[in-house]
C-alpha cells in the first residue's frame, strides 16, 4: 500500500527487556515523526527526522529511548530496558519536507505492552 | 501550564446538530493551526488546515483561529453519527525545523 506502515501493531513484552518498532514512510516523504499515545491522551511528540538527521529529539522521555533514521527513508524507535510506564500506542507519521509544515500521514501505530 | 489545551470531553450531541470544538494555546509563536480526526484503533486524519487567523470553510467543516484570544475552534454543522470520533487540534510555528504539537483530543460521540 502507499501508506504509512508500521511494525509490529502489537508488541508485548517483559519489564526490562529491549524493543525496536519500526516505520515505513510514505516514498518521497523525508520528514518523519514519532508520537507516543496514551489511553485518552493526545499523540505526544517524541522525535523529528529532516531526512536521516533528527531536527528536534526534544520529547524524548530519557536515554532508554533512541530512534534511528540511517537511510533517509525508514525509522527504527529503541526502547531500552523497558518500564510498565512506557506502555502506549506509538504513533509514526511522515509529511513532505517543504515549509511550512505540512499534512502529517500517520501510520496505525505499534501497540506496545509492558508487563 | 501546556502548550496546548483541548478538554477530552466527552460530547454527546443529538444527530443533525451543531457540534463546537475548541482549542487554546499559550505560544504566541504558533502559526500554523490543524485539526486532525481520529477513530478508534486508527491513526489521526488531517481534517482541516488554516494559517494564521480568520476562517476556513469545507463543506459541513469551519475552522476558526483567534491568535488574539489564542482560540481555534472547529465547527460542524449538521453531525452526522459518522463523524464520532476523537478529534486533535494540533499545531506550529513557522520555522522549518518547529515540531507540531498536538492537544489531548476531545471524544465526540453522535447519537442517532
Amino acid at each position: 500500500g502507499a501508506g504509512v506502515s508500521q511494525t509490529p501493531s502489537n508488541k508485548v513484552t517483559e519489564k526490562g527487556k529491549y524493543v525496536e518498532l519500526r516505520c515505513d514512510p510514505i516514498s518521497g516523504h523525508t520528514a518523519l515523526y514519532w508520537y507516543r499515545q496514551s489511553l485518552g491522551q493526545g499523540p505526544e511528540f517524541l522525535i523529528y527526522f529532516q531526512g536521516t538527521g533528527a531536527a528536534d529529539d526534544s520529547g524524548l522521555p530519557n536515554d532508554r529511548f533512541f530512534a534511528v533514521r540511517p537511510e533517509g527513508s525508514v525509522s527504527t524507535l529503541k526502547i531500552q530496558r523497558t518500564e510498565r510506564g512506557d506502555s502506549a500506542v506509538y504513533l509514526c507519521a511522515s509529511s513532505w519536507d517543504v515549509p511550512p509544515p505540512g499534512e502529517l500521514f500517520f501510520g496505525e501505530g505499534s501497540r506496545l505492552t509492558v508487563l | 501550564q501546556k502548550e496546548v489545551e483541548q478538554d477530552p470531553g466527552p460530547l454527546s450531541v443529538p444527530e443533525g446538530a451543531i457540534v463546537s470544538l475548541n482549542c487554546t494555546y499559550s505560544n504566541s509563536a504558533f502559526q500554523y493551526f490543524m485539526w486532525y480526526r481520529q477513530y478508534s484503533r486508527k491513526g489521526p486524519e488531517l481534517l482541516m488546515y488554516t494559517y494564521s487567523s480568520g476562517n476556513k470553510e469545507d463543506g459541513r467543516f469551519t475552522a476558526q483561529v483567534d491568535k488574539s484570544s489564542k482560540y481555534i475552534s472547529l465547527f460542524i454543522r449538521d453531525s452526522q453519527p459518522s463523524d464520532s470520533a476523537t478529534y486533535l487540534c494540533a499545531m506550529s510555528a513557522r520555522n522549518r525545523d518547529d515540531k507540531i504539537i498536538f492537544g489531548k483530543g476531545t471524544r465526540l460521540h453522535i447519537l442517532p
